[in-house]
């Protein structure tokens, strides 16, 4: 596609339900990262995919973080038994592989744990 | 670990002013990117340079490598230049970006 899709754009969710946030990255680029932003702060990495391995995930702040990127392309993050400090918005970027090349960001997914 | 470093934390200039932001960071880096955020957008790729300047439009570019420190310049501003940047690095080995907190630049017509 032409750029990094991201969906839901918001998500409402009740402590304690599970959400998976989707991204959909630029055909091609092999590298593909989560970060999480939370308000008036700048994003902190979380995970990173080269295509369906997943090289780094020593940011995710709790074993209720799951990221999945089975075939290279679309990945999921999942987050289970969410609570209110995980409400933050959730950015995806893709890149083609090594330190060369710039990153596309997607618009993200706006996390509400009420 | 690398701490990316960011000044001032909010600015607010005139339409037409130069505007400068800087950037420090603490280790050697492989790269040093520019962002820039519109409210409630995505996030937009403004540069990525591992030494010496970079231009686009009205958009200027600086790292210094010897003194790990990086400044954005932006000339003739105008509002619509309204938004936050981020500067964030990569490391050698490491594609992963961390990022600065961002400042948050405010142009009054």
């Amino acid at each position: 596609g032409a750029g990094v899709s991201q969906s839901p754009r918001y998500k409402v969710a009740k402590r304690g339900q599970d959400v998976a946030l989707r991204c959909d990255p630029i055909s091609g680029h092999v590298s593909l990262f989560w970060y999480q932003q939370a308000l008036g702060q700048g994003p902190e990495f979380l995970t990173y995919f080269q295509n369906e391995a997943q090289l780094d995930k020593s940011g995710l702040p709790s074993d209720r973080f799951f990221a999945e990127r089975p075939e290279g392309s679309v990945s999921t993050l999942k987050i289970q038994r969410t609570q209110q400090e995980d409400s933050a918005v959730y950015l995806c970027a893709s890149s083609l592989p090594g330190l060369n090349y710039g990153y596309t960001f997607g618009s993200g997914t706006r996390l509400t744990v009420v | 670990k690398n701490e990316v470093e960011q000044s001032p934390q909010n600015l607010t200039a005139q339409e037409g002013e130069f505007i400068t932001i800087n950037c420090s960071y603490s280790v050697g880096i492989s790269a040093l990117h520019w962002l820039q955020q519109h409210p409630g957008g995505g996030i937009v790729s403004l540069f990525m340079l591992s030494s010496g300047k970079k231009k686009h439009g009205r958009l200027i570019a600086t790292i210094n490598i010897q003194e790990k420190h990086s400044s954005l310049h932006i000339t003739a501003s105008h509002p619509r230049d309204s938004a936050v940047y981020i500067c964030a690095s990569t490391n050698f080995g490491n594609e992963k970006l961390t990022f600065g907190t961002g400042t948050r630049l405010t142009i009054i017509p």
